[in-house]
Formats: C-alpha cells, sequence, structure tokens
C-alpha cells in the first residue's frame, strides 16, 4: 500500500541494448503516466494509460519507445536500441481517475553509455 | 513542450520569510497542481486547485488561480530550511481532451538559515 513505485531506480546500458522499465502503481488507481525528465527541467508526458488501454502515446519521442499495462495495474515502458539521448529520469505516476492528483514514483535513472 | 513558465526561476529568501512563486500558462484547463521537488528526488504533490476554485489553502501553503489571467501563485508563509526545492506547477487539460499533465519550468528557492 504506499505510493507508486519504480523499478530499477537505477539503469546503466550499453547503446543499442533494449531496456524495460516497470511501474507499479497505487493500489486501485485507474490512470498510469509515464514522463521524462531532463536535468533541471520539468517533467514532460509519454504516455497515459486508463486501465489497461493505452489513451494517449503522443509524447513517445520515436517507435523505439513503448509502453504497455496488460491488466490495468503495472506497466512496463521498453525502449529499444538505446540511444545516449534516451539517458534521463523516467517517471511513473497514478491517478484514482483522470482529472484528479497524479502521484509520481521515485523514477528510474536510466544511463545510456 | 512545456505549457507553464514558473516566475521567479530562482528565488532566495531568509527562514521565516515569505516566498511567491507564479506560474503562467497558455491554454483552457481543468485544474493546475503544484509539486516540490527537493535535490533532483522524487516529486512531491503539494496542491490541487480546479478551474472553478480560487484560492485554496494546505497548512503553510496558499495558491491562488486566476483563469482570466491564466496565471497561479503559490505563497509559502514561514519558510523553513526544509522548503529549500524546485517548486513546478503543472496543468491538466483533460476536461479539453488532454488527459496528461504539462509542467512548467519551475522555480528554484532556497532557504538561507
Amino acid at each position: 500500500g504506499a505510493g507508486v513505485s519504480q523499478s530499477p531506480r537505477y539503469k546503466v546500458t550499453k547503446r543499442g541494448q533494449d531496456v524495460a522499465l516497470r511501474c507499479d502503481p497505487i493500489s486501485g488507481h485507474v490512470s498510469l503516466y509515464w514522463y521524462r525528465q531532463a536535468l533541471g527541467q520539468g517533467p514532460e508526458f509519454l504516455t497515459y494509460f486508463n486501465y489497461e488501454a493505452q489513451q494517449d502515446k503522443s509524447g513517445l519521442p520515436n517507435d523505439r519507445f513503448s509502453a504497455e499495462r496488460p491488466e490495468g495495474s503495472i506497466s512496463t515502458l521498453t525502449i529499444q536500441r538505446t540511444e545516449q539521448r534516451d539517458s534521463a529520469m523516467y517517471r511513473c505516476a497514478s491517478s484514482l481517475d483522470r482529472g484528479r492528483e497524479q502521484f509520481f514514483g521515485p523514477g528510474t535513472r536510466l544511463t545510456v553509455l | 513542450s512545456q505549457q507553464g513558465e514558473e516566475d521567479p526561476q530562482a528565488l532566495s529568501i531568509q527562514e521565516g520569510e515569505n516566498a511567491t512563486m507564479n506560474c503562467s500558462y497558455k491554454t483552457s484547463i481543468n485544474n493546475l497542481q503544484w509539486y516540490r521537488q527537493n535535490s533532483g528526488r522524487g516529486l512531491v504533490h503539494l496542491i490541487l486547485i480546479r478551474s472553478n476554485e480560487r484560492e485554496k489553502h494546505s497548512g503553510r501553503l496558499r495558491v491562488t488561480l486566476d483563469t482570466s489571467k491564466k496565471s497561479s501563485s503559490l505563497l509559502i508563509t514561514a519558510s523553513r530550511a526544509a522548503d529549500t526545492a524546485s517548486y513546478f506547477c503543472a496543468t491538466d487539460e483533460s476536461n479539453f481532451g488532454n488527459e496528461k499533465l504539462t509542467f512548467g519550468t519551475g522555480t528554484r528557492l532556497t532557504i538561507i538559515p
């Protein structure tokens, strides 16, 4: 029952490798969001789920990025063939429903060498 | 892209003084949320104010919203060293088809003991 959890907290990978980032939302939260945050900036939207349906993926930078939430709870953000420019903090948030407060997880710091 | 802009970008005040941060945005919103982030760590939700509200209080925090000017302010009274952090406003356009939060650029607040 605590807050949103994300794993791993830190991920270092070599360019060209695939990575999978996991988000476990607050129990009972219908909506789940993925954001990416660069140093010194606010988070930027990537994609959003309502239950298991991906409602908006307009923020995904390109087709190397994908996300799923097959059972309407845990979500995975996958980045294929990582590039150095993918290095950032990836944050997940959940909310009880659309238009409600979004609560953020601790983030996954991804470093692509 | 980031909709909101916080003003000032950085603010330093003496402990015990009040701190005021402003946020301007561009589109119609459902609600506006303020977050705090300590030294690049997690985003902590502070307060949500709906588009039909003008003022909201939570402890030492006071938020105002002026939808005619598309602006909001966050006032922290009787500041403490622990208030040192970056503060972000985020707009929710979920009544207008956008479910994501759009964050501003942040105000870096430093409380001098």
